[in-house]
């Protein structure tokens, strides 16, 4: 079964920038949508960012419009997020998701933690 | 956006005793008449979450079939016909009928007494 690990997650002050990262075991990652959904401690989970197969559309969260960016590159099984002027309520897990038929998560990554801190 | 409303918050449960997990969304999550996209989710302590249902009552391979999914329109529950010491953990649903945006119940924890 394909295997999706993140990183890129660390700890950093209000108002950085990071760039999250989701690899991809197969590369049967072309054929489906990706999402990005994130979990602030001991809270519950929250969708973030979608995009499409071919990246030909995205979705963001309005909480975070305008600063996060998705995106994939399909010839290296990668998936990313581009997450700028970071707020302290950004902190979270961030869960690198696959997006199958049944509109739904099949596949969920490991997580990895984005702590915003001064 | 569509709000979705678990019960109960917590849920103390006896070792071979069934559970039920309502979900309500504030739309009815009918997309045509053959599908309904709600999902159920499992995450136990420390893991990431793992799925459990999807599209009501379908099951995934894998999942114990004391699991079970059920409900229309904007009124669903999961079950737990005999709660197990490995099923400690919280339960989300999920609506993908009506996004962006997709959302989350709030979560339920199921713990044992």
């Amino acid at each position: 079964q394909v295997q999706l690990v993140e990183s890129g997650g660390d700890v950093v002050q209000p108002g950085e920038s990071l760039r999250l990262s989701c690899a991809a075991s197969e590369s049967t990652f072309r054929n489906y949508g990706m999402h990005w959904v994130r979990q602030a401690p001991g809270k519950g989970l929250e969708w973030v960012a979608f995009i499409r197969d071919d990246g030909s559309f995205k979705y963001v969260a309005d909480s975070v419009k305008g600063r996060f960016t998705i995106s994939r590159d399909n010839s290296k099984n990668m998936l990313y997020l581009q997450m700028n002027s970071l707020r302290t309520e950004d902190t979270a897990i961030y869960y690198c998701v696959r997006w199958t038929v049944g509109n739904v998560f099949d596949i969920w990554g490991h997580g990895t933690v984005v702590t915003v801190s001064t | 956006d569509v709000v979705m409303t678990q019960s109960p918050l917590s849920l103390p449960v006896t070792l071979g005793q069934p559970a039920s997990i309502s979900c309500r969304s504030s739309q009815s999550l009918e997309h045509s008449p053959a599908n309904t996209y709600l999902s159920w989710f499992q995450q136990r302590p420390g893991h990431s979450p793992r799925r459990l249902i999807y599209e009501v009552s379908k099951r995934d391979s894998g999942v114990p079939d004391r699991f079970s999914g059920s409900g229309s329109g904007t009124d669903f529950t999961l079950k737990i016909s005999r709660v197990e010491a490995e099923d400690v953990g919280v339960y989300y649903c999920m609506q993908g009928t009506h996004w962006p945006p997709l959302t989350f119940g709030g979560g339920t924890k199921v713990e044992i007494k």
